[in-house]
């Protein structure tokens, strides 16, 4: 059972230009949240996507946006990188949405560099 | 805005012995928390969890400890073994919702 991956593993952008970064669930979950972890820092929620559509979002700029597909997996695209940017984004899957204390799978995550 | 906070950045224990990893919330509305365990290079991974309804959870060698009065939970391993060295996350979550808060983290090295 493939659990959550994330590609691509590594990324170097420019300031000012967009990514597009790729998850895909665990097996049976339907959930995908978002997150962003910088250097010494814990992750920070972006937003969560169930059933196609943004469910709750943290607090990011509309630069951050997502899409979830139908087969449950999901895209963050980051618009206008800034350096600022440069971090750790880690997609974590779960099964169901309004459900606290839920177990979260995380993905290895993508490491983005913008230079 | 920091609800979940972990002050200590390390913590460095002998195998056998206990670590105590700590954690910090201001938000009095989080209904669960957890800790997650982090290897480089991966993601993190579920530890244990406990609900704002109970004061001790066990799994094992971990415990977790919740003092919702202080606003305080911590994370018990006993004993320590090398293999638990990484770093640490404690996050929060509300009844009605499952993003989480996470702490900064906490580098936990268990020396042989």
């Amino acid at each position: 059972d493939a659990g959550v991956t994330q590609s691509p593993t590594h990324l170097i952008k420019t300031r000012g230009q967009q990514v597009t970064l790729r998850c895909s669930p665990k097996s049976g979950h339907d959930t995908v949240s978002w997150y962003q972890q910088a250097l010494g820092q814990g992750p920070q929620f972006i937003f969560q996507y169930y059933e196609e559509e943004e469910r709750q979002r943290g607090n990011f700029p509309d630069r951050f946006s997502g899409h979830q597909f139908p087969n449950y997996s999901s895209e963050l695209n980051v618009n206008a990188l800034l350096l600022g940017d440069s971090a750790l984004y880690l997609c974590a899957s779960s099964l169901g949405t309004g459900v606290g204390g839920t177990e979260a799978f995380f993905g290895q995550g993508t490491r983005l560099t913008v230079v | 805005d920091q609800q979940v906070k972990q002050n200590s950045p390390s913590l460095s224990v002998q195998e056998g012995r206990i670590s105590i990893l700590n954690c910090d919330y201001t938000n009095s509305m989080f209904d669960y928390f957890l800790w997650y365990k982090k290897y480089p290079a991966e993601g993190p991974t579920f530890l244990i969890s406990i609900s704002s309804i109970k004061d001790k959870n066990e799994d094992g060698r971990f415990t977790v400890f919740l003092n919702k009065s202080a606003k305080h939970l911590s994370l018990h391993i006993v004993p320590s073994q090398p293999g638990d060295s990484a770093v640490y996350f404690c996050a929060a979550s509300s009844y009605n919702n499952n993003d989480m808060r996470f702490g900064a983290g906490t580098r936990l090295t268990v020396k042989p």
